[in-house]
């Protein structure tokens, strides 16, 4: 298994763009994902496949993929979208690994 | 509408054995592109995914833990049940079933975590 690497907390204020990342050295060949986890509840696919996003997910969501590093990004932030984020992929055996996930404060 | 909904003891002892149950509606456990997995999380901690079961029982476990849990199914029942032996109080944590939906791109198979159950606090202490 491999490792993916999140930082711990982004903070950004409402209106403007988070950008959170997500390193692992398998990201190059294996897709990416994102979840939303608010507290006590159960976490939420917001992207699949490095970029896309399911139905029912707002626009303001998107996803883009370069090298080892993946990155959600979320524009026009508000304060609903405070939660915490984690990177999820696979690797070539069937395993699935999580990041360490990351708190987004909106200030 | 696709539901999943986890079961279990809420306290286990130091090494005994956890037993839970995912109980799914709203898709069959027979269908060939779909399976469940079995993801925790401690408490203020992140997820872990533990093990994954497809409708031809094709089974996968995560490298570290895959000592301790079985993963199996009974699709007559549309249940999930993962075991975990020798519980110790690190394995205290919520713990998560979700359907996992496989697809087929220009790249391969990739696979989403697209519903999951509410989760089950599982804690371990004597």
């Amino acid at each position: 298994s491999y490792e993916l690497t999140q930082p711990p907390s982004v903070s950004v204020s409402p209106g403007q763009t988070a950008r959170i990342t997500c390193s692992g050295d398998a990201l190059p060949k294996q897709y990416a994902y994102w979840y939303q986890q608010k507290p006590g509840q159960a976490p939420v696919l917001v992207i699949y496949k490095d970029s896309e996003r399911p139905s029912g997910i707002p626009e303001r969501f998107s996803g883009s993929s370069s090298g080892t590093t993946v990155t959600l990004t979320i524009s026009g932030v508000q304060a609903e979208d405070e939660a915490d984020y984690y990177c999820q992929s696979a690797d070539s055996s069937g395993t699935y690994q999580f990041g360490g996930g990351t708190k987004l404060t909106v200030l | 509408q696709v539901t999943l909904k986890e079961s279990g003891p809420v306290l286990v002892k130091p090494t005994e054995t956890l037993t839970l149950t995912c109980t799914v509606s709203g898709f069959s456990l027979s269908n060939a592109r779909m399976g469940v997995s079995w993801i925790r999380q401690p408490p203020g901690k992140a997820l872990e995914w533990l093990a994954h079961i497809f409708s031809n029982d094709e089974k996968s476990y995560s490298t570290s833990l895959k000592s301790r849990l079985t993963i199996s199914k009974d699709t007559s029942k549309s249940q999930v049940v993962l075991t975990m032996t020798n519980m110790d109080p690190v394995d205290t944590a919520t713990y998560y079933c979700a359907r996992q939906t496989r697809y087929y791109d220009s790249s391969g198979y990739y696979y989403l975590f697209d519903y999951w159950g509410q989760g089950t606090l599982v804690t371990v202490s004597s």
